[in-house]
């Protein structure tokens, strides 16, 4: 079974650009997570989508956007981004909320902001 | 709100063993995990415990859960050069509740 799968791996974009990152969970999980990771603030959680649906969100601007579609796959958006908003995104996937499944990790986009 | 604290950095020689601690705050915490990352990868799943557990073992690994002074430790067994990375230890209240609450991480570097 294929693991997570994020695109694109590396990102370079620059202040007040947007960016889309992409994640596709394992086959057959439907609940998706974001969590960005800095050397600052660690691995932060950024919100979880189940069935299209946001159903937890961390402490993080309104700049920081997801959505997940009808086949599980999640993008996240960050929009008028800014040079603190370079880090790694990290996705996991599990198979629902109230599986006893835990959460399974892509290997992350890294995003530098110039 | 959730706080888990882990010390920076360990280092250890290889064969010998090493015991990452973690210290959490939620008490309602379900579910305690240990997460590897190794250099521009991901989060590996290593290991869980429930938190009705006290003691949970797999191959290499142990890992303690002191449920009375929310302390958790991974004890890792002949440590091999492969074992260098970060470690995460990581709560959540598990079911229907997937956000996850990461500690700082602890570098391991183990000395051949």
């Amino acid at each position: 079974k294929a693991g997570v799968t994020q695109t694109p791996r590396y990102l370079i974009k620059t202040r007040g650009q947007q960016v889309t990152l992409s994640c596709s969970p394992i086959s057959g999980h439907r609940s998706v997570s974001w969590y960005q990771q800095t050397p600052g603030q660690g691995l932060q959680f950024l919100f979880e989508y189940f069935s299209e649906t946001q159903r937890n969100k961390g402490n993080f601007p309104g700049r920081f956007s997801g959505r997940q579609f009808s086949n599980s796959r999640s993008e996240m958006n960050v929009s008028t981004l800014e040079l603190g908003d370079s880090a790694l995104y990290l996705c996991a996937s599990t198979a629902a909320p109230t599986s006893t499944d835990t959460q399974y990790f892509g290997p992350g986009t890294r995003l530098t902001v110039l | 709100g959730e706080d888990v604290e882990q010390s920076l950095f360990l280092s250890v020689r290889e064969g010998d063993s090493s015991v990452i601690n973690c210290t959490y705050t939620d008490s309602s915490s379900t579910y305690l995990y240990w997460y590897k990352q190794e250099p521009g990868a991901g989060l590996q799943l290593l290991t869980y415990i429930f938190s009705n557990m006290d003691m949970k073992q797999d191959q290499r690994l142990t890992v303690l859960l002191n449920k009375k002074d929310k302390h958790l430790s991974l004890r890792i067994a002949d440590t091999q050069t492969g074992d260098s990375a970060i470690y995460f230890c990581a709560e959540s209240r598990g079911r229907g509740y997937q956000k996850v609450t990461f500690g700082t991480g602890t570098k391991l570097q183990v000395i051949p």
